[in-house]
């Protein structure tokens, strides 16, 4: 069972444009989300996260919605550039207490290229 | 700042060999400590996970084991591989002090031929 899905498994962008990257999950216990981003043969790095107590955050050029009624989130990156392009890592956590132990959830990626 | 090291950077092993990927971090302690795979076209998941010496958790049955013999280190081993666990390991860790946010080494690849 896939509790976290990224069903857009490319997306193609000119440089200078919004990047919107969707997720969508379908654990209510989860309440902490992440968004990784990764190049090909290296680990992923963290970008931005946002607790369930919050719909927003933004950190320079990446922000991140969240919409929990719909169990939706997304990233946007404005303005674009080529150096984004990498493959984008949704993942969900239920939270570093109790017994989550901070484990994530991951979707499966997607791959984001920026066109100059 | 933490650091994560893992090694090797690629490894190529004949089907029934066994296996030894390697893992310290630094800057922090009393961490708790990840492996993830990455299979070829899907997402990472999380294969075992640590939150101190000597204590594992299991998160899928599989052909591996792991093992936290230090605070700061975390192997991942198999007596004998299989041509399935071709992938891409990746061992991160959570500073226990800092909230939910995990970071990933470099990776592995291995390659069971």
């Amino acid at each position: 069972d896939q509790q976290v899905k990224q069903n857009s498994p490319s997306l193609s962008v000119q440089e200078g444009r919004i990047s919107i990257l969707n997720c969508d999950y379908t654990n209510s216990m989860f309440d902490y989300f992440l968004w990784y981003k990764k190049y090909p043969a290296e680990g992923p790095t963290f970008l931005i996260s946002i607790s369930s107590i919050k719909d927003k955050n933004e950190d320079g050029r990446f922000t991140v919605f969240l919409n929990k009624s719909a169990k939706h989130l997304s990233l946007h990156i404005v303005p674009s550039q080529p150096g984004d392009s990498a493959v984008y890592f949704c993942a969900a956590s239920s939270g570093a207490g109790g017994t989550s132990y901070g484990k994530l959830t991951f979707g499966q990626g997607t791959i984001l290229t920026v066109h100059p | 700042s933490q650091t994560i090291h893992q090694w090797p950077a690629t490894l190529v092993q004949p089907v029934g060999s066994p296996l030894s990927l390697e893992c310290t971090v630094e800057g922090t302690s009393n961490p708790n400590l990840y492996w993830y795979r990455q299979a070829a076209g899907r997402g990472l998941q999380l294969l075992f996970y640590s939150v101190g010496i000597g204590q594992i958790s299991s998160e899928v049955p599989q052909n591996l084991s792991a093992s936290r013999p230090q605070d700061r280190q975390f192997i991942l081993s198999s007596k004998k591989l299989l041509l399935s666990d071709s992938g891409f390991y990746l061992c991160a860790m959570a500073p226990t002090v800092s909230g939910n946010t995990i970071y990933f080494g470099e990776g592995s690849w291995l390659t069971v031929v």
